[in-house]
This record gives structure tokens, sequence and C-alpha cells, in this order.
């Protein structure tokens, strides 16, 4: 099993629809949990940080986390074609030498017009 | 967000010379830096940890004399790929994570850098 696992997609989406991407990891103790976005030939960029159980909105952007579970999801409101990109999720688990992440292999979103 | 900088953005060398990328917290000071390299359509792949006034820690695989790093102060972190051969062609990109303030590991990364060799 994956460290994280995330469906790689394409996620296809119209225009103005939601989209929701889904995250899972596997190690329990885990606390921090982070979405990226990266578009093609770019790097990464921080586009939400949660920490604890529930739900934590940033403007289009909502984060989900359950520790119970092991997941952690992104919705993306009011979908547009800039946010056609590689989503890519990452966890910090607590025996990760040094703080480093764990990330997924990402999932590709396409918005349609 | 803080702001990491990369400096080349792009660079394409023949084969055998060494290639200097430079990373840079702008408005923050970082102990801790990281460096992943990322092929076409590929995940990213953590290739080592550069600690401020250290040694970097390398990922398995990571040949530390191919790859050499320094992190010489809160704000700087270099990486030297050394007699570059075209097998190392890809996109190296460093992220850095704030040094105090938070516990909770944010890493922002730089916009990376594209190596070409030839």
């Amino acid at each position: 099993q994956k460290e994280v696992e995330q469906n790689s997609g394409p996620l296809s989406v119209p225009e103005g629809a939601i989209a929701s991407l889904n995250c899972t990891y596997s190690d329990r103790g885990s606390q921090s949990f982070f979405w990226y976005r990266q578009y093609s030939g770019k790097s990464p960029e921080l586009i939400m940080s949660i920490y604890s159980n529930g739900d934590k909105e940033d403007g289009r952007f909502t984060a989900q986390l359950n520790k119970a579970s092991q997941y952690v999801s992104l919705l993306i409101r009011d979908s547009q074609p800039s946010d056609s990109a590689t989503y890519l999720c990452a966890v910090n688990p607590p025996r990760a030498a040094g703080n480093k992440l764990t990330f997924g292999g990402g999932t590709r979103v396409l918005v349609k017009p | 967000g803080a702001v990491v900088s990369q400096h080349p953005s792009r660079v394409i060398c023949k084969s055998g010379t060494s290639v200097k990328i430079e990373c840079r917290s702008l408005d923050f000071q970082a102990t801790t830096m990281f460096w992943y390299r990322q092929f076409p359509k590929k995940s990213l792949m953590l290739m080592a940890t550069s600690n401020e006034g250290s040694k970097a820690t390398y990922e398995q695989g990571v040949e530390k004399d191919k790859f050499l790093i320094n992190h010489a102060s809160l704000t700087l972190s270099t990486l030297t790929v050394t007699s570059a051969h075209p097998e190392d062609s890809s996109f190296y990109i460093c992220s850095a994570r704030v040094a105090s303030g938070t516990i909770y590991n944010e890493q922002f990364f730089g916009p990376g850098t594209r190596l070409t060799v030839l």
C-alpha cells in the first residue's frame, strides 16, 4: 500500500461545477495535511493546509479531514478552466525524519468550458 | 504565502560539466530546505533534505557525490549537479520550511530549474 494515494484522473469537470478530489494515507499518526496545485511545467503551489478534523474553507476551496478514516479531500467550487492542473496531496507522517512530506501521485483535473 | 526563489530557471549544459542551482527563501528564514526532481508526467521525487549548518540527508538511491548540497545560511541552499550526463536532465525544485512560528511544517516551493544536459 502506498503511503499517500490519489486517483490519477483525469477528473473532468464542467465549468461552474464542483470538483471533488480524495486522498487517503496510511500512517494513522499523521498530523499535517496539505494540498498543492501544480500546473504543467511549473512547480507546486500550496493552496490549502489542514490539521484538525472537519472542514476548512478558503475562497472556492474547501479541505476536509477525517483522521479516523484516514482521508483528506479537496473541493473546488465554481470550477474554472484556470483550475485545470494536477493537485497533489501531501502528508507529514510523524516518523518522517527531517519533517519530510510524503506526496501522492496527484490527481489531474480538467475543467471544460 | 512565503516566497522561495530559484536560479537559474533554465540551464543547458554539455555532458561532463557541473551545474549549480541556488534556492533562496526571500521573506523568511528556513532551517530546512528540500530538493526534489521531477521527470515529465511523473511524481515529485525527494532527493535530499538540506539543513542549515549541517550535512544534507540524502534519500536512498541518490548519490551524494553526484548531487552536492550546501546550506550555508538560513536563506540559501545550493544543489550542484557534478559531471552532469543526459540522464540528469530533469526539473529540479527546491522547497523551504518556515523555521519558526509554526509547528505545522508548511513547505513552499521555488519555481524550479529545468536542466538539459546535451
